[in-house]
């Protein structure tokens, strides 16, 4: 039973480019919330969305940054013109739903690099 | 003050020692309390998962919350150098929270042979 996947594992973008993340839950959950870790900081929230509902994107910077979890496929975490302040590790977990809600799973990450 | 406080470390210790680690947070209406272990450029692993106060183990890992204090646990027993990693807590929960996780800074912990 594959765990929670990340595409890509790396990722290298020039500034003012922009970057793709995606990510497949694992299977049969239904819950998928994307965390930031930058350099020499703790994990922080971005945002929180079940299939074709963002939840809760209470930490997700107002501009640049988008998610979606369509009703087919990975959800995606979109960067629209990087900037080197974006370098970080991008991570994706997925949770069941119900009472397991808040067991989340986390996948390896993709680590973004602005140059 | 922030919503989850933990000590950055890094904590050493020989192997086979006990190893306490904490957290403190400042948000009653939390419910839900993980451990997370993170090796380097890894994504991190769920240890223990807690629901309100009390004590819940695990084979070497012990996780207690004391809710009246606020104040969060992991016990280490028997430590092994493939412990060395970083140890996230992480709280959930309340009336206003969606689910997500907040996150304490991480304890680095390495156990020497």
């Amino acid at each position: 039973n594959a765990g929670v996947m990340q595409n890509p594992r790396h990722l290298v973008r020039r500034r003012g480019q922009e970057a793709r993340l995606r990510c497949s839950p694992m299977k049969g959950h239904s819950h998928v919330y994307w965390y930031r870790q930058l350099p020499e900081e703790g994990l922080k929230f971005m945002v929180y969305l079940q299939k074709e509902n963002i939840i809760d994107e209470s930490g997700m910077p107002k501009e640049r940054f988008s998610a979606e979890f369509p009703k087919e496929g990975p959800s995606i975490l979109r960067i629209q013109q990087v900037v080197r302040g974006d370098s970080a590790a991008y991570f994706c977990a997925s949770s069941p739903t119900g009472t397991r809600s808040y067991e989340q799973y986390f996948g390896p990450g993709t680590r973004l690099t602005v140059t | 003050q922030k919503e989850v406080e933990q000590d950055p470390g890094p904590l050493s210790v020989p192997e086979g020692a006990i190893v306490s680690l904490n957290c403190t947070y400042s948000n009653s209406a939390f419910q839900y309390f993980m451990w997370y272990r993170q090796y380097s450029r890894k994504g991190p692993e769920l240890l223990m998962y807690t629901y309100s106060s009390g004590n819940k183990e695990d084979g070497r890992f012990t996780a207690q919350v004391d809710k009246s204090s606020k104040y969060i646990s992991l016990f280490i027993r028997d430590s092994q150098p493939s412990d060395s990693a970083t140890y996230l807590c992480a709280i959930s929960g309340g009336s206003s929270n969606t689910g997500k996780l907040i996150f304490g800074q991480g304890t680095t912990l390495q156990v020497k042979p």
